[in-house]
């Protein structure tokens, strides 16, 4: 059974970087295929995907978004942590993380974290 | 980028009735395209990939078709549990979601 996770700060001020965590379980990255990716809806909006990581640690990137996110994995912990410079009150959004399917799609989602940027 | 257009932003529709919510990308992706129902509070759920594949779990009233550009999402008869924002995705490079497209039960 697939599970995620993400935790992190509820509360970020502009201009700060925001660091989230998505816990995992019922895969690895130890299998080869494996992905996970990085959403993000703002209150009333429409999704935006952000990023993308890859069990060889292959990594894509919104192009919009690029300069600010990075994505990294911790294998040994079944975690894939985000990062995002320079915040903004636009960038106050649910944040998802979610599994990469066989297919490519995303078939199983964490719950999303709420990160509101006010200073 | 490849964009992604869905129409229309909102319907609303009676129980029994079938519903069609278009989706088209700006440049061809063949058929990497899937289809996500959310509900309010709620992490989007895969309903279709692929185009036209249900994923395991989905009711058979739902359907999709399309490929290159033009992607359709269909249900053939909306049920109450339908009522919900139904978001097409790409994944043929990156991926992109449409707007979304709000369906409302009359």
């Amino acid at each position: 059974q697939i599970t995620l996770k993400e935790s992190g700060p509820t509360l970020v001020k502009p201009t700060q970087t925001l660091t989230l965590t998505c816990t995992f379980s019922g895969f690895s990255f130890s299998t080869s295929g494996v992905g996970v990716g990085w959403i993000r809806q703002p209150p009333g909006k429409a999704l935006e995907w952000l990023t993308l990581i890859y069990w060889d640690d292959d990594k894509r990137y919104s192009p919009s978004l690029k300069s600010r996110l990075t994505i990294t994995k911790v294998t040994s912990k079944n975690q894939v942590v985000l990062t995002m410079t320079n915040m903004d009150p636009v960038d106050t959004a649910t944040y998802f993380c979610a599994h990469k399917a066989s297919s490519g799609c995303f078939d199983y989602w964490g719950q999303g974290t709420l990160v509101t940027v006010s200073s | 980028d490849i964009q992604m257009t869905q129409s229309p932003s909102t319907l609303s529709a009676s129980v029994g009735d079938r519903v069609t919510i278009s989706c088209r990308a700006s440049q061809s992706i063949s058929r990497w395209l899937a289809w996500y129902q959310q509900k309010p509070g709620k992490a989007p759920k895969l309903l279709i990939y692929k185009a036209s594949n249900l994923e395991s779990g989905v009711p058979s009233r739902f359907s999709g078709s399309g490929s290159g550009t033009e992607f359709t999402l269909t249900i053939s008869s909306l049920q109450p549990d339908d009522s919900a924002t139904y978001y097409c995705q790409q994944y043929d490079i990156n991926r992109t979601f449409g707007q979304g497209t709000k369906v409302e039960i009359k």
